[in-house]
């Protein structure tokens, strides 16, 4: 079946840092490919989305490409923030019922 | 602020009681989902609804569980008879539009069963 696989955390980084969360997936057919962010005490919230093969989504610096070569979909930010501090999760939706496939999720810690 | 208010925020029960989880106020969505995190692991699907009707659920979602719109608005999450394992955080999700739009989260309801 589909899944998600995610770099081990915990991530920990000094503020201004390059970041880079490894994501890689198996699917049957065409995934659309999404990052959710965790916030220490809050729910999901959707981060960036990509539909397909070379599709790059981007929001609030964060950047990543949907890489079907690679079947990779890595979250990339050229400087983090403290407040950047938080779990990122990879998903998928192969569209069969719409439900998202998450990955394990990544701890980032970034320090001042 | 979510569309979506998950109450309640936290719940402790002991083993073996009901309890029911709820998204309100739904507007006019129609699909919504249940998922589960039980603490440091993975987001998993539990099961999806759509027009009063469950359209697909995970093995987790066993006969311990129940989805309903009991008054066309709040959507809950019924665990029968609770154990040990269901400790976690339960979060509500619906569409932003149509189905093929990104799932958006409520804040997710603690569930402690001891």
């Amino acid at each position: 079946g589909d899944s998600v696989t995610q770099m081990e955390g915990p991530v920990t980084l000094s503020e201004e840092a390059f970041l880079t969360i490894n994501c890689t997936y198996t699917a049957t057919g065409y995934p659309s490919l999404f990052w959710y962010v965790q916030y220490p005490g809050e729910g999901l919230q959707l981060l960036l989305k990509a539909t397909k093969a070379d599709d790059k989504g981007s929001n609030k610096g964060f950047e990543a490409t949907y890489r079907k070569e690679t079947t990779s979909f890595h979250l990339e930010k050229g400087s983090v923030q403290v407040s950047d501090s938080a779990v990122y999760f990879c998903a998928l939706s192969d569209h069969s019922g719409y439900a998202l496939n998450f990955g394990k999720g990544t701890s980032l810690l970034v320090t001042p | 602020e979510p569309e979506v208010t998950q109450t309640p925020s936290h719940q402790v029960t002991q083993m073996g009681q009901e309890v029911i989880l709820r998204c309100v106020p739904i507007s006019n969505h129609l699909y919504f989902y249940w998922y589960r995190q039980i603490l440091g692991q993975k987001v998993e699907f539990l099961v999806s609804f759509y027009n009063n009707e469950i359209s697909e659920k995970s093995e987790i979602f066993d006969d311990q569980f129940s989805v309903e719109r009991p008054d066309g608005s709040n959507f809950t999450l019924k665990i029968r008879s609770t154990k040990l394992e269901d400790s976690a955080m339960y979060f509500c999700a619906w569409h932003q539009g149509e189905i093929n739009s990104p799932l958006h989260f409520g804040n997710g309801t603690r569930l402690t069963v001891t």
